[in-house]
């Protein structure tokens, strides 16, 4: 089966690091884009960037850019989102997805809630 | 970037009706339009790809049609699991936006 898994919920302090995992099974890791997407509390999709894991290739969202980092372990199939200092706005789940043809995210992680707060 | 608005934001209905969600995106995305359906406390799931491709699994009243700017997700005739919120999305070049939503309720 297809799958992605990711990392359990995490409560963090403002000015904290953080890096949030997504470990693909059941396909060719190196072959998929993985894409990350910011849902916070009551509100829409964001998309943020997404990563190609088979070079560490990445693409930022403006509104994103400079605020996260994507990065990717192909030895263990995992790609990760990580924080340098969260921010309490930064509170929100987080999705990772596969891309397949043209960018389309056909399968999802269960999501990580990140709660930000002093 | 490519601004995606959707309408309504809200949508009451009742079982056995049919339904229209509109997508109109700021520019041209030729058929790069893809469908979401979120349920609470759940991921996303892919419905409709392509404007029109219906994923393996997701039932034939759902159907996406659409070109250009102006798309549409339509839901033949409404059943239970089908009140959620529904999404589109442009993946015609990065950043890959949303749409901000549409929140289908139970009369």
């Amino acid at each position: 089966e297809v799958q992605l898994m990711q990392s359990g919920a995490e409560v963090k302090k403002p000015g904290d690091s953080l890096k949030i995992s997504c470990k693909g099974s059941g396909y060719s890791f190196t072959n998929y884009w993985i894409g990350w997407v910011r849902q916070m509390p009551g509100k829409g999709l964001e998309w943020m960037g997404i990563i190609n894991p088979g070079d560490s290739e990445t693409r930022y969202s403006p509104s994103f850019q400079g605020q996260v980092t994507f990065s990717v372990d192909k030895s263990i199939s995992t790609a990760y989102l990580h924080w340098s200092s969260l921010k309490a706005s930064d509170t929100a789940m987080f999705y990772c997805a596969r891309l397949t043809y043209q960018d389309t995210s056909d399968i999802w992680g269960q999501g990580t809630m990140v709660t930000v707060s002093s | 970037d490519i601004q995606m608005t959707q309408s309504p934001s809200s949508l009451s209905a009742s079982v056995g009706d049919r339904v229209t969600i509109t997508c109109r995106a700021s520019q041209s995305i030729s058929i790069y339009l893809n469908w979401y359906q979120q349920k609470p406390g759940k991921a996303p799931k892919l419905l409709i790809s392509a404007a029109t491709t219906l994923q393996s699994g997701v039932p034939s009243r759902f159907s996406g049609t659409g070109s250009g700017t102006d798309f549409s997700l339509t839901i033949a005739s409404l059943q239970p699991e089908d009140f959620a919120t529904y999404y589109c999305q442009q993946s015609y070049t990065t950043p890959c936006s949303f749409g901000q939503g549409t929140k289908l309720e139970i009369k």
